[in-house]
């Protein structure tokens, strides 16, 4: 079992502003990291899939970047929209097991 | 296209009862397979994972058991349910080892 961590735990920001998040996990036997996004009363989606130090990933407004060295990851939400509020999961890929974070909750108030 | 279905969605329990929660996946085959929980306030944690038929690798020893009869059905088990075992429980997949996962609707067990 390998610890993943998130941060922060929740996040309420106003429409329009802009927010990132972390995710830290080993570094050691390092294979991929994953983002997903979890909505109420939904499954959770991937959001990116990043293998390579220093990958970014774009999809609309969110982006992602990777250090593989370090051990961290960094989602970033540009101009938050109400439909954005959702829990974001990062997953810390190690050979065929994937381990999760607790998830930061993010609230955006129109 | 690759579905995943996944039932009961809810399911209240007695402790020291049975518990068989079912998860199958169509339109793929040899998908690796998995179960997770989410205990109140807690990540998601991984439970079992599946290679392929009769291949069952475990995360965390506890009351719980998986099983893979066929190549797209994945079941969890017990065989008493403990007050602990109460949690969200998400079933998912993922069509080989550099790629992303698929999950089902969950099952909400409440075990009293």
């Amino acid at each position: 079992i390998l610890n993943v961590e998130q941060s922060p735990q929740s996040l309420h920001v106003q429409e329009g502003d802009s927010t990132n998040f972390t995710c830290s996990f080993p570094s050691s036997n390092f294979y991929a990291l994953h983002w997903y996004r979890w909505e109420t009363a939904k499954s959770p989606e991937a959001l990116f899939v990043m293998t390579l130090n220093g990958d970014e990933k774009k999809k609309g407004r969110i982006s992602a970047t990777l250090n593989t060295k370090e051990g961290y990851s960094y989602l970033y939400i540009k101009g938050s929209q109400p439909e954005d509020s959702a829990t974001y999961l990062c997953a810390s890929h190690y050979g065929n097991q994937f381990y999760f974070g607790t998830g930061t909750s993010l609230t955006v108030i129109p | 296209s690759q579905t995943i279905h996944q039932w009961p969605a809810t399911l209240v329990q007695p402790v020291g009862s049975p518990l068989s929660l079912e998860c199958t996946v169509e339109g793929t085959s040899n998908p690796n397979l998995y179960w997770y929980r989410q205990a109140a306030g807690r990540g998601l944690q991984l439970l079992f994972y599946s290679v392929g038929i009769g291949q069952i690798s475990s995360e965390v020893p506890q009351n719980l058991s998986a099983s893979r009869p066929q190549d797209r059905q994945f079941i969890l088990s017990s065989k008493k349910l403990l007050l602990s075992d109460s949690g969200f429980y998400l079933c998912a997949w993922n069509p080989g080892r550099s790629e992303k996962l698929f999950f089902g609707s969950g099952t909400q067990l409440s075990v009293l």
